[in-house]
């Protein structure tokens, strides 16, 4: 099985400030997907952003980031001008080929603080 | 169109005692999975399905049955539930095309006492 690391279980960020959450992976496959999702305490999991292992540019969703290092198996989520309601719980995950039924794998998950 | 859905949302069960998880989906999506998600463990897969009349492990399946005889339809069942499946239960949905994303239902709290 694919292993996703968060290693960051509680980050704070100041309200308009950038923060970085960190995301690692494990695998051998190589045609991949990357993703980050959001969790608020309604439980809802929300899509941010997702990344193609194929493709070398990261993606960007408005105030959403990746930085993806394929060769590092890395994939951090810059969040820009932090806003009060992007406090939640963020988790990365990991899509396996289709070859293996896209499976995803999720990371422990990062609590996102946000100080007004 | 409601997407997602998962009845019920809430469930006490006593040890031993059986039940049937309902997920729904109304966007012809080919790929179903079932989830579960423990505090400090993120979300981990139960089973999932790629097709109609099709079912496969995930990570946890063990104490889990599912079935998928309707394409908008699959079921988690727990025939004798312990406490160790108290937990958030989690269904999604996705295409089979590679390039889009699964679509999550509102979850499921259970509660084995």
């Amino acid at each position: 099985a694919q292993t996703v690391t968060q290693s960051q279980p509680e980050m704070s960020v100041q309200e308009a400030e950038t923060v970085t959450l960190s995301c690692t992976y494990d695998t051998s496959e190589s045609d991949y997907y990357l993703f980050w999702y959001k969790q608020p305490p309604s439980r809802q999991m929300i899509l941010v952003i997702r990344q193609e292992a194929y493709k070398q540019q990261n993606a960007t969703e408005n105030r959403f980031s990746v930085n993806f290092q394929k060769a590092a198996k890395s994939f951090s989520l810059k969040i820009s001008d932090s806003q009060l309601g992007d406090a939640a719980m963020y988790f990365c995950a990991y899509r396996s080929p289709p070859a293996t039924g896209n499976q995803f794998y999720f990371g422990t998950g990062t609590s996102l603080t946000v100080i007004p | 169109n409601a997407g997602v859905t998962q009845t019920p949302k809430f469930r006490v069960l006593k040890t031993g005692q059986s039940m049937t998880l309902l997920c729904a989906q109304d966007m012809n999506h080919e790929y179903m999975y079932w989830y579960r998600q423990d505090p400090g463990m993120g979300l981990r897969l139960i089973h999932y399905s790629v097709g109609e009349g099709t079912t496969a492990k995930g990570e946890v399946p063990d104490g889990y049955n599912v079935s998928r005889l309707k394409k908008q339809n699959f079921l988690l069942g727990l025939e004798s539930a312990a406490p160790s499946q108290t937990s958030v239960y989690f269904c999604a949905s996705k295409r089979a095309v590679a390039t889009y994303e699964q679509y999550f239902g509102p979850g499921t709290r259970l509660t084995v006492t």
